[in-house]
């Protein structure tokens, strides 16, 4: 029981680069988000899913796209990365008003 | 926009001493949530507190919720150098199923 893996841990992009990153989740929540938090900041939310299907945008969405085809992958894609994008990448799951749980991060350099 | 508001921003203690931290928030919540992070890592769950609750305990944690102050604290008594972390609060956002965020208080224990 992994609970949530996020892949990669760690990636340098070259500016205008695409990449997607992966939350796999083992405890069948419905809440599913991807957060970024930047040096010495709280979390700040991107997108979030609230079901297998379905996605919203959070407070900072722009340069960033989410799918959730299944109940159990979150997938964060970054279609032209930019220098600004560098950050630290939490995925969350949650059901209801329950507590959170987080993937270990992944840590993006952009260049 | 981040709801809870953490203070003091940093913390330094000897070990053994106790360490209290503050969260403020603005709206009506169903429940606030304190979480640790310890550096480079992903979050982890410490207490949840429902609105109808005034006090909650866990092992050396102590939270208390005033709803008509819109704040919590979150009390560590006899700090080890083990609960040096950075310390979240976040509060339920029933309207759109999102955790409301702070910027946190980083919490260094000195031996």
């Amino acid at each position: 029981n992994a609970g949530v893996t996020q892949t990669p841990k760690f990636r340098v992009l070259k500016t205008g680069q695409s990449m997607t990153l992966l939350c796999a989740q083992d405890m069948n929540h419905e809440y599913m988000y991807w957060y970024r938090q930047d040096p010495g900041m709280g979390l700040r939310l991107i997108h979030y899913s609230v079901g297998e299907g379905t996605t919203a945008k959070g407070e900072v969405p722009d340069g960033y796209n989410v799918s959730r085809l299944k109940k159990q992958n979150f997938l964060l894609g970054l279609e032209s990365a930019a220098p600004s994008q560098t950050s630290v990448y939490f995925c969350a799951i949650q059901t209801g008003d329950t507590e959170a749980f987080f993937g270990q991060g992944t840590r993006l350099t952009v260049v | 926009s981040q709801q809870g508001e953490e203070d003091p921003q940093a913390l330094s203690i000897q070990e053994g001493e106790n360490a209290t931290m503050n969260c403020s928030y603005k709206t009506s919540i169903n429940n606030l949530q304190w979480y640790r992070q310890n550096s480079g890592r992903g979050l982890v769950h410490l207490i949840l507190i429902r609105s109808n609750e005034r006090e909650k305990h866990s092992g050396r944690l102590r939270v208390t919720l005033d709803t008509s102050k819109k704040s919590s604290s979150l009390l560590i008594t006899a700090s080890r150098a083990a609960d040096t972390a950075s310390y979240f609060c976040a509060t339920d956002d029933s309207s759109n199923y999102q955790l409301i965020w702070g910027a946190g208080t980083k919490l260094i224990i000195k031996p």
